[in-house]
């Protein structure tokens, strides 16, 4: 089955520092790849996705890029403000249409 | 507005005690799913169901056992309580029509298996 590994496990920047998480996974026959937020206490919630015929994808401050020959995607974040801090979580959508987890991230960007 | 929704938000039981955590939705979807998260794991797939008549062990099903009991509820049982089934819970839906995937997770159950 689908595996995915995720990096850093903890990221501190800067406010107004841009933040990047990589992920890589196993299985060449994924397509979907969504990255999800969660806030202290909260559930998560999907902030951006792509799919594996889009190289990048952007939203206002958050982009994913992905390499399908790698079999690795990135979440960036620019311009960090205290609310982006959070844990971040890649994950992949695997046959069957079941999405497999990264491990998380914790981001915290300072003021 | 639609949500997800599970009851009960924390629970606290004992080794060997049977319980059940529950999920509705009101979103119309056709599948639903329930994730497990540790500290440092992730959401790991404990079982999913795609409509009413279909159930799917996930990831890490053991220990747990699942009922679909309409398209809007799917609840989580632990037969037999064991500390390390100690986490929090969440329940998700989904529907997939053409390329619009997004998995909707509810609050999350605090579970705590003394």
């Amino acid at each position: 089955g689908e595996n995915v590994e995720q990096h850093p496990s903890t990221l501190s920047v800067q406010e107004g520092d841009s933040a990047v998480i990589k992920c890589t996974y196993s299985d060449s026959a994924s397509n979907y790849f969504p990255w999800y937020k969660q806030e202290l206490g909260k559930r998560p919630q999907l902030i951006i996705d792509i799919r594996s015929n889009v190289g990048e994808k952007k939203d206002q401050r958050i982009a994913v890029t992905l390499n399908k020959t790698a079999k690795h995607f990135s979440l960036h974040i620019t311009e960090t403000q205290p609310e982006d801090s959070a844990v971040y979580f890649c994950a992949a959508m695997e046959y069957g249409n079941k999405l497999v987890f990264g491990a998380g991230t914790i981001l915290r960007v300072k003021s | 507005d639609a949500d997800v929704t599970q009851t009960p938000r924390n629970r606290i039981t004992k080794t060997g005690k049977r319980i059940m955590l529950e999920c509705s939705q009101t979103k119309g979807h056709d599948r639903m799913y329930w994730y497990r998260q540790d500290p440092g794991l992730g959401l790991r797939l404990i079982y999913y169901s795609f409509d009413v008549k279909d159930i799917n062990k996930g990831e890490i099903s053991d220990g747990y056992s699942v009922s679909r009991q309409a398209q809007a509820k799917f609840s989580l049982s632990l037969e037999s309580a064991i500390p390390n089934q100690t986490a929090l819970y969440f329940c998700a839906t989904s529907m997939i029509r053409g390329s619009y995937n997004e998995q909707f997770f509810g609050p999350g159950t605090r579970l705590t298996v003394l």
